[in-house]
């Protein structure tokens, strides 16, 4: 089974805080995301990384950066975290565009909020 | 803005019976793919409709695609309440090279009582 896992369920943060959001897949999958999850606004895409070292932006990248250094290993960063980016972060992998599954395995996600 | 509107946005019904949900999209798509969602946690992929199919069938899911109208129906048959959680539709564009990024409708939360 696909294992995707999170750093943390639950984290409290200060507003201005540098915030790091890890996230681990056993399954050697190429492409990772991160998403927030937000009521009314369903999922949405922060950043995704197809490759080692390689990163696009999603639809709401601002104040948010990461680092995929290595292939099964996935970070979010809030530069400075702002009471706006409390939410729930979720982070998915996926085998490469070609493979023989085109599903995304997620997390059990991170409760963020920033006081 | 997201591609996929879903309706209804809560939807709640008795055990046994049928649960519908809707999705609708906006651009061409590779496939579109259903995902569920328990409360307070990641989600879990259900089933996968590619653009050249129209009905397919896992269980007692039921997904339909109709492209020309881009929109996708979710039929849960027989429902129980372990069914209770929130449901997503996803779409995956014709785009190669974006990596398998999907775009994800609002939701329908059902509630199945007992």
């Amino acid at each position: 089974d696909v294992k995707v896992t999170q750093s943390s369920r639950y984290l409290v943060k200060r507003t201005g805080e540098k915030v790091f959001l890890e996230c681990v897949q056993d399954m050697d999958h190429e492409n990772m995301f991160w998403y927030r999850q937000d009521p009314g606004l369903g999922l949405r895409l922060i950043y995704f990384s197809y490759d080692v070292k390689m990163k696009e932006k999603g639809d709401i990248p601002e104040g948010y950066s990461v680092s995929r250094e290595k292939k099964e290993r996935f970070s979010l960063i809030l530069e400075s975290a702002s009471t706006n980016q409390t939410s729930m972060y979720l982070c998915a992998s996926r085998l490469g565009p070609g493979g023989p599954s085109y599903e995304q395995y997620f997390g059990p996600g991170t409760r963020l909020t920033v006081t | 803005s997201q591609q996929g509107e879903e309706d209804p946005q809560a939807l709640s019904i008795q055990e046994g019976e049928n649960a519908t949900m809707n999705c609708s999209y906006k651009t061409s798509i590779n496939n579109l793919q259903w995902y569920r969602q328990n409360s307070g946690r990641g989600l879990v992929h259900l089933i996968l409709i590619r653009s050249n199919e129209r009905e397919k069938h896992s269980g007692r899911l039921r997904v339909t695609l109709d492209t020309s109208k881009k929109s996708s129906s979710l039929l849960i048959t027989a429902s129980r309440a372990a069914d209770t959680a929130s449901y997503f539709c996803a779409t995956d564009g014709l785009n190669y090279n974006q990596g398998g990024k999907l775009i994800f409708g609002q939701g329908t939360e059902l509630s199945v009582k007992p």
